[in-house]
């Protein structure tokens, strides 16, 4: 059974303070996703990755793939109120997309 | 504003009866996808269509089935409802054939009572 293991659970921390959150998987996916989920809403793609050791930059967030194409993170700099949400990272492989708990983030004024 | 709709927001119903969720994906998407979320088990994928037939399956209950119409929206009907199958159930599309680009709905939360 695949699965994707997020760390931390829950992060809460002061605004302007630098973070990271994992994705771990002991399978290999041909991609992964990283979403982002706010109360009352669906997830909202953030950012793909799919070669081993990519990184991608969307503004203040950093996604970084591992070489072995089982891992990944998202690095924020200067943490902003409005980066509070429930950050998914999902796996694709063949016919199957799998999802990890997620981690719940929270951004103090 | 994703461009999916779901209907209803929200469903309360009691134990034993059935409920169809409905879907509308984005205008141009072919693909539907159904997630069922809780809090213990985290977002998982149930079924996905494509332009109207079945491509794929996950954790789907055989008490559970949905369908996409010709119009290519999509129904999820959830029947002998049980207390555990509260949830939130998010419906996603996307242009191309089981895509990991997916566009999700808002929601429809289900509470069995």
């Amino acid at each position: 059974t695949q699965l994707l293991e997020q760390s931390p659970q829950f992060l809460s921390i002061q605004e302007g303070e630098n973070l990271t959150v994992y994705c771990n998987s002991s399978s290999v996916f041909s991609s992964l996703q990283w979403y982002r989920q706010e109360p009352g809403e669906g997830p909202v793609l953030l950012v793909t990755v799919v070669t081993g050791g990519e990184v991608k930059k969307l503004k203040r967030l950093t996604f970084q793939f591992g070489d072995a194409r089982k891992d990944s993170s998202l690095h924020i700099t200067a943490a902003q109120p409005g980066d509070t949400g429930l950050y998914l990272c999902a796996g694709a492989s063949d016919d199957k997309i799998i999802f990890g708990k997620g981690t719940r983030l929270h951004i103090l004024p | 504003d994703s461009g999916v709709t779901q209907t209803p927001k929200h469903l309360i119903t009691a134990t034993g009866q059935r409920v169809t969720l409905r879907c509308s994906p984005r205008s141009g998407d072919l693909s539907v996808y159904w997630y069922q979320q809780s809090l213990d088990q985290g977002l998982q994928f149930l079924i996905q269509y494509y332009n109207g037939e079945e491509r794929a399956k996950g954790n789907i209950l055989e008490r559970f089935s949905a369908q996409q119409f010709p119009d290519l929206h999509s129904e999820l009907n959830l029947s002998s409802l049980e207390l555990g199958d509260s949830a939130l159930y998010f419906c996603a599309s996307s242009v191309r054939d089981f895509s990991y680009i997916q566009y999700f709905g808002a929601g429809t939360r289900l509470s069995v009572l």
